[in-house]
């Protein structure tokens, strides 16, 4: 019964490229999230959406953007795709910040 | 801003020793606050929160709000109970619901 789905888990890009990473959920939760996890560092808010067509800057925003033009789908954009941007990326969505995330499983991305 | 310290990276206990993952936050309102575990090759899960006063797999965490910690406590800990453990803290009452995240602690339970 997966809930959150990334839609790859593995993607190896060349630097410069423009990358998407689609996100789906199946709960009709208002708040999306993307978050990439480095060891060390633990997960950092990229953006978060709380509504259609609504985004805000997460506290690593740069040389990322997103879109939501429905509600269960959050797509997170790298304009060009930089070796800095090898990280594991977790997308999870929430209904309510006390009912806590349900997250995706991740997507691992390697920039070459 | 509010904050969320783990200060071990890596936590290493044998079996059936009892075992406490530290939490640190700094938020002078009343903060929602987590645990998300993440065993190998598994997604990011919800392991217990506060508000729900639950124990999850043996493992409970008190919130002091004097000592502003929420540490995870386990009195004998399993094998299966390697992996990587993430405080998290949100603001109660925020429909957003931003989570904050600890950098993760990494528990290792040796036989």
């Amino acid at each position: 019964d997966v809930k959150v789905t990334q839609s790859s888990r593995y993607l190896v890009k060349r630097t410069g490229e423009k990358v998407f990473l689609e996100c789906v959920q199946d709960m009709d939760h208002e708040n999306m999230f993307w978050y990439r996890q480095d060891p060390g560092l633990g997960l950092r808010l990229i953006y978060f959406s709380y509504d259609v067509k609504m985004k805000e800057k997460g506290d690593i925003p740069e040389g990322y953007s997103v879109s939501r033009e429905k509600k269960e789908r959050f797509s997170l954009i790298l304009e060009s795709a930089s070796t800095n941007q090898t990280s594991m990326y977790l997308c999870a969505s929430s209904l309510t910040g006390e009912d806590g995330y349900t997250f995706g499983s991740g997507t691992r991305l390697t920039v070459v | 801003a509010q904050r969320v310290t783990q200060p071990e990276k890596l936590l290493s206990v044998f079996k059936g020793a009892p075992v406490e993952l530290k939490c640190n936050y700094s938020y002078s309102g009343s903060p929602e606050l987590f645990w998300y575990v993440q065993y190998s090759r598994q997604r990011l899960q919800l392991l217990l929160r506060h508000i729900s006063r639950e124990s999850i797999k043996g493992f409970t965490a008190d919130l002091n709000k004097g000592e502003t910690s929420f540490h995870l406590k386990k009195p004998f800990a399993q094998e299966e109970d390697s992996a990587m453990y993430y405080c998290a803290l949100t603001l109660y009452g925020g429909s957003q619901g931003n989570l904050i995240f600890g950098k993760g602690t990494k528990l290792s339970v040796k036989p």
